[in-house]
């Protein structure tokens, strides 16, 4: 059972827009830690998405933004593309007993 | 551009140690933390822990009475030790650089999949 919750799939043609939400609480995202976001073809190492909730690393296209409100937040994908299948994670900071370094059970997303 | 390669053991026994190291090239030991993460089949990603330049030491609750993670500055390694390894043990280990402000994983290793198996 994951500390931040994640719909465990979402889809989508390509050219279309999807969010992947992530849900937390007042132990996470809800105490202000930021949420990051990872992308993880098959078979390879997770990859950097979105750090600090909104911010994109160089080289990452900027139809993938991320926001955070609350105790949630969303990774959107916009102008779907086929090379977008993949898993995708959200990750934050936890201050209670589930430790330091908290993700979420992961959202397959499948490009139709 | 920092790069990660890892290696270690890929079969194990119950009750055996597993054991990983990670090289860093590239990039300095200074101003991060250098994490492990495990994935087990199928499911989604778990920390383990971490250490710093100073041997400072995070680890997750759940694993902490079996972990320990150290770093070796002269060789730009750093290392996994996890003992009484079980078949709930059985993962992808990746070794990650964290950002010590932000707390996410700029950069990732290879990968390691540990098989526990009698």
């Amino acid at each position: 059972q994951s500390v931040l919750t994640q719909s465990p799939s979402v889809s989508g043609a390509p050219g279309q827009r999807v969010t992947i939400s992530c849900t937390g609480s007042s132990s996470n995202i809800g105490a202000g830690y930021d949420v990051h976001w990872y992308q993880q073809l098959p078979g390879t190492a997770p990859k950097l998405l979105i750090y600090g909730n909104t911010n994109r690393p160089s080289g990452v296209p900027d139809r993938f933004s991320g926001s955070k409100s609350g105790t949630s937040a969303s990774l959107a994908i916009t102008g779907l593309q086929a090379e977008d299948e993949a898993d995708y994670y959200c990750q934050s900071y936890d201050n209670s007993l589930s430790g330091h370094v908290v993700f979420g059970g992961g959202t397959k997303l499948t490009v139709l | 551009q920092v790069r990660l390669v890892q290696w270690g053991a890929g079969l194990l026994k119950p009750s055996e140690t597993l054991s990983l190291t990670c090289a860093v090239y590239g990039g300095s030991f200074s101003g991060h933390y250098w994490s492990w993460v495990r994935q087990s089949p199928g499911k989604g990603l778990q920390w383990i822990g971490d250490v710093n330049l100073g041997g400072n030491t995070n680890y997750n609750p759940s694993l902490k009475s079996r972990v320990s993670i150290s770093v070796d500055t002269s060789k730009n390694h750093f290392s996994l030790r996890l003992s009484s390894v079980t078949a709930a043990d059985t993962a992808v280990y990746y070794c990650a650089v964290k950002d010590t402000v932000g707390y996410y994983f700029h950069y990732w290793g290879q990968g390691t999949l540990v098989t526990v198996s009698s």
